[in-house]
């Protein structure tokens, strides 16, 4: 079955203490995301990949990073959480960027509580 | 600067009536336009699409219409069921920004039994 696989799907953690938020995909995608959903904010992306060894800047990249080794894997990094980094996080992937019918796939989502 | 606003956050709708959801954006290099839907506990899944040349796209129950001078879209459901309550999502896209979609904040449809 093609999907986006991230894990952990709930995690509560205490500032400071660093965690990372895994993330694969399995449909041979170039593309792959990352967005955080805040109540009345919508999705807002953080960090995007075009391809392996490739990675830039969404529109809340702060206090994140991501890394893409490999195709199928975009893991996001929080090297020291704060609180108002808890928030509902999706990973997601498509074909690729530059392809308009090329629909974004998510994940089911990491709720992240930062205490 | 929010270029992509969905103003009902919520609407209520009963079974087997229309559902109207409304998008309005002020990006006009917005070309192609997707509607995500999302259910608690799930990642949004892609819906329906339209693209600029178009004003309306047919998929079932789903419509997407497309008023590019009001800088206005809307997705209609009829007939509305339960399995519709869902969050929607709004979100165009611009080959200027390689089709990297902005996502609106989102309305939660309610149908009612």
């Amino acid at each position: 079955e093609a999907q986006v696989t991230q894990n952990p799907r709930y995690l509560i953690t205490v500032t400071g203490k660093k965690l990372t938020v895994t993330c694969s995909q399995n449909m041979n995608h170039e593309y792959m995301s990352w967005y955080r959903q805040d109540p009345g904010l919508g999705l807002r992306q953080i960090y995007y990949s075009m391809n392996v060894e490739v990675t830039d800047k969404g529109d809340v990249p702060e206090g994140y990073k991501v890394s893409r080794k490999e195709k199928r894997n975009f893991p996001l990094i929080l090297e020291s959480p704060s609180p108002n980094q808890t928030s509902l996080y999706f990973c997601a992937s498509r074909r690729t960027q530059g392809d308009y019918n090329s629909p974004l796939h998510f994940g089911n989502g990491t709720r992240l509580t930062v205490t | 600067d929010q270029q992509v606003k969905q103003n009902s956050p919520s609407l209520s709708v009963q079974e087997g009536r229309i559902s109207i959801l409304n998008c309005d954006y002020t990006n006009s290099m917005f070309d192609y336009f997707l509607w995500y839907k999302k259910y608690p506990a799930e990642g949004p899944t892609f819906l329906i699409s339209i693209s600029s040349i178009k004003d309306k796209n047919e998929d079932g129950r789903f419509t997407v219409f497309l008023n590019k001078s009001a800088k206005h879209l809307s997705l209609h459901i009829v007939p509305s069921q339960p399995g519709d309550s869902a969050v929607y999502f709004c979100a165009p896209s611009s080959i200027g920004s390689n089709y990297k979609l902005t996502f609106g904040k989102g309305t939660l449809l309610t149908v009612n039994p």
